[in-house]
Order: C-alpha cells, then sequence, then structure tokens
C-alpha cells in the first residue's frame, strides 16, 4: 500500500522559502501513470491546489502561485519536494502531498499533512 | 482560475438523502468529465470519494454518487449516516491544472 508522508519546516519567517519534502514508501515515485501533487490548506478555510510534477519531471503550478513555487523530484530517495519563496502570512497553512493517477486525473492518495506556521 | 461554488453548508436527518452542487464554468467543469469529490473529517486528510463525475473508488460506499450537467456537479449521499458528517470538497481538472470548490460542511441532525 503506497504512502506518503511530508517533512519540513513547521516555522518559516516572512519572506524567507519554505521547504517542504513528501516521502513516498510502498511505490516507486518513476512508476508510469501517474504525477505527484501539493495542496495546502489554511486554517478553517478550503483546499487549493498549488501544483505537480508528472512522473517525466514536467511541472505545472496554479497561476496564482506560479512565480513563486518550484517542485521537484528526487528518485534516488524516492520523493520529491516543494518550495515556496517570499513567504507572508498569508502562506501559513497544512500542506498535504498527494498522488495523481493520470488516467483518472483524481487525488487518489494524500499524505497526513504537515502544518507550515509564517511568522517572525 | 476562481474556485468552483459549493454551499458553505447542508444538513439532514439519518436516512435521508441530500445533495450538494458545485458550480463551475465552461474552462473547468463543463470542458471536462473529470470532476472528483473528496470527504474530510477533522484534522484529516481528504479523501477520494468520487472521480470523473460518477466513479466511485474500491471501497467507497455506493451510497454516495456523482453527476454532472453542464457547468454544474453534485454529489448525492443517500441514508445519512452519523459517520458521513464531514466537509466535502469538489475538484475540476482544467487543463494542466485543478481548481477546487470552497467546501461544504454536512450536518447530520
Amino acid at each position: 500500500q503506497l504512502q506518503l508522508q511530508e517533512s519540513g519546516s513547521g516555522l518559516v519567517k516572512p519572506s524567507q522559502t519554505l521547504s517542504l519534502t513528501c516521502a513516498v514508501s510502498g511505490g516507486s515515485i518513476s512508476s508510469g501513470g501517474y504525477s505527484w501533487s501539493w495542496i495546502r490548506q489554511p486554517p478553517g478555510k478550503g483546499l487549493e491546489w498549488i501544483g505537480y510534477i508528472y512522473h517525466s519531471g514536467s511541472t505545472y503550478y496554479n497561476p496564482s502561485l506560479k512565480s513563486r513555487v518550484t517542485i521537484s523530484v528526487d528518485r534516488s530517495k524516492n520523493q520529491f519536494s516543494l518550495k515556496l519563496s517570499s513567504v507572508t502570512a498569508a502562506d501559513t497553512a497544512v500542506y498535504y502531498c498527494a498522488r495523481v493517477q493520470s488516467t483518472i486525473y483524481a487525488f487518489d492518495i494524500w499524505g497526513q499533512g504537515t502544518m507550515v506556521t509564517v511568522s517572525s | 482560475q476562481s474556485a468552483l461554488t459549493q454551499p458553505a453548508s447542508v444538513s439532514g436527518s439519518p436516512g435521508q438523502s441530500i445533495t450538494i452542487s458545485c458550480t463551475g464554468t465552461s474552462s473547468d467543469v463543463g470542458s471536462y468529465n473529470l470532476v472528483s469529490w473528496y470527504q474530510q473529517h477533522p484534522g484529516k486528510a481528504p479523501k477520494l470519494m468520487i472521480y470523473e463525475g460518477s466513479k466511485r473508488p474500491s471501497g467507497v460506499s455506493n451510497r454516495f454518487s456523482g453527476s454532472k450537467s453542464g457547468n454544474t456537479a453534485s454529489l448525492t449521499i443517500s441514508g445519512l449516516q452519523a459517520e458521513d458528517e464531514a466537509d466535502y470538497y469538489c475538484c475540476s481538472y482544467a487543463g494542466s491544472s485543478w481548481v477546487f470548490g470552497g467546501g461544504t460542511k454536512l450536518t447530520v441532525l
């Protein structure tokens, strides 16, 4: 059973870069037919799609965050990462990593989520 | 890329049926049969309940069903149970991107 686990800094200062990693276990991140995505949820609010990386390495980002977001894959460690630069308090949220089944275009497996607070 | 529109809350009694609507545009819901629905209990990660508008993943109760008409998708839960009380989010593929709805809180009375 494939599982995802987020990790990274829980507290980031304003204007700095948020960095998170999603470790994939129980399967290979290089398996064809899947993409890997980041989604966030501010406290008490709804879900926001951040971006995804296809198994080929191609990346696609939410237009509202595109200038600040980088998603990358480390196949040797079977994990993918999120970097969000120039953060503000508005970036405070629970960040989820998720697998996208490319045939159904849905997020079928999610990590448990990790809370990131932007504060000085 | 604007969020899909969902009612903030719906409620129903055990055994009843409820429907949650999700309205998008011709650029997302209206263009693709790729609407998915997620259930989220407090403090938990979302769970996929419906994909491709009306299909259920293995293990999801057949009390959950989905449909779409034009730019609006719908999730229907029949035979409401206490465990169905949660937040529900719709999501639509929009061409190399996804957009979520604002979420609907379901209360089982």
